[in-house]
């Protein structure tokens, strides 16, 4: 079974630095998607940014990228010029591909605070 | 475009009573997930809809969980009789089965508090 795990239960940055979040993953899998989700206090999921296993090329999304490393199956997400609305519960997931729309598989998130 | 609507937004209900939570998915899209959300904890699947079958249930407590989904578009996710650890957030999820898509849209959630 795949699991997603995500070691900071906490992080905090200050307004307009940048903060690195962790997870890494185990999967048998060699194609498959990861995920990073941010669940604000109204508890809508929102998609911040995902990558494709079978690219290399590590995904971007405005101030937000990640460094994919599938050695290591390793997935973190870099927030740079942090701001307020940034403060949220962060989880990162995967998904297996090529079998339809599987589920998702959530780490147990990193709650990030942003200090003015 | 709507997104996925859920109903209603918070319960709270003595154990042993019956509570129904339900789910109206992105027009057009046939995947739908129920996931259950444990305080301080990530997402969990109950269930997986394909259109109006069920095609991944094993996660779901099929003792005192019953879930249908109508004409593959509403869903509707049971639970009788609640327990107190069935206190959490329950998320439906809705997503379009295509080769090229792998996005789920994610409704606000419902909070059960079981007293």
């Amino acid at each position: 079974a795949q699991t997603v795990t995500q070691s900071q239960p906490e992080m905090s940055v200050q307004e307009a630095e940048t903060v690195t979040l962790s997870c890494t993953y185990d999967t048998s899998e060699s194609d498959y998607y990861l995920f990073w989700y941010k669940q604000p206090p109204s508890r809508q999921m929102i998609l911040v940014i995902r990558q494709e296993a079978y690219k290399q090329q590590n995904a971007t999304e405005n101030r937000f990228s990640v460094n994919f490393q599938k050695a290591a199956k390793s997935f973190s997400l870099k927030i740079s010029d942090s701001q307020l609305g940034d403060a949220a519960m962060y989880f990162c997931a995967y998904r297996r591909a090529n079998s339809g729309n599987t589920p998702l598989v959530f780490g147990k998130g990193t709650r990030l605070s942003v200090i003015a | 475009e709507a997104g996925v609507v859920q109903s209603p937004r918070y319960k709270i209900i003595e154990k042993k009573q019956p509570v129904a939570f339900w789910c109206n998915p992105i027009s057009g899209h046939n995947t739908l997930y129920w996931y259950r959300q444990n305080l301080g904890q990530g997402p969990e699947l109950l269930i997986r809809y394909e259109n109006e079958e069920a095609v991944d249930d094993s996660q779901l407590p099929k003792d005192r969980f019953s879930a249908e989904r109508l004409k593959g578009v509403d869903s509707t996710l049971k639970i009788q009789p609640a327990e107190l650890g069935d206190s959490a957030v329950y998320l439906c999820a809705s997503s379009l089965v295509d080769r090229g898509a792998y996005e789920q849209y994610f409704g606000p959630g419902t909070r059960l508090t079981v007293t």
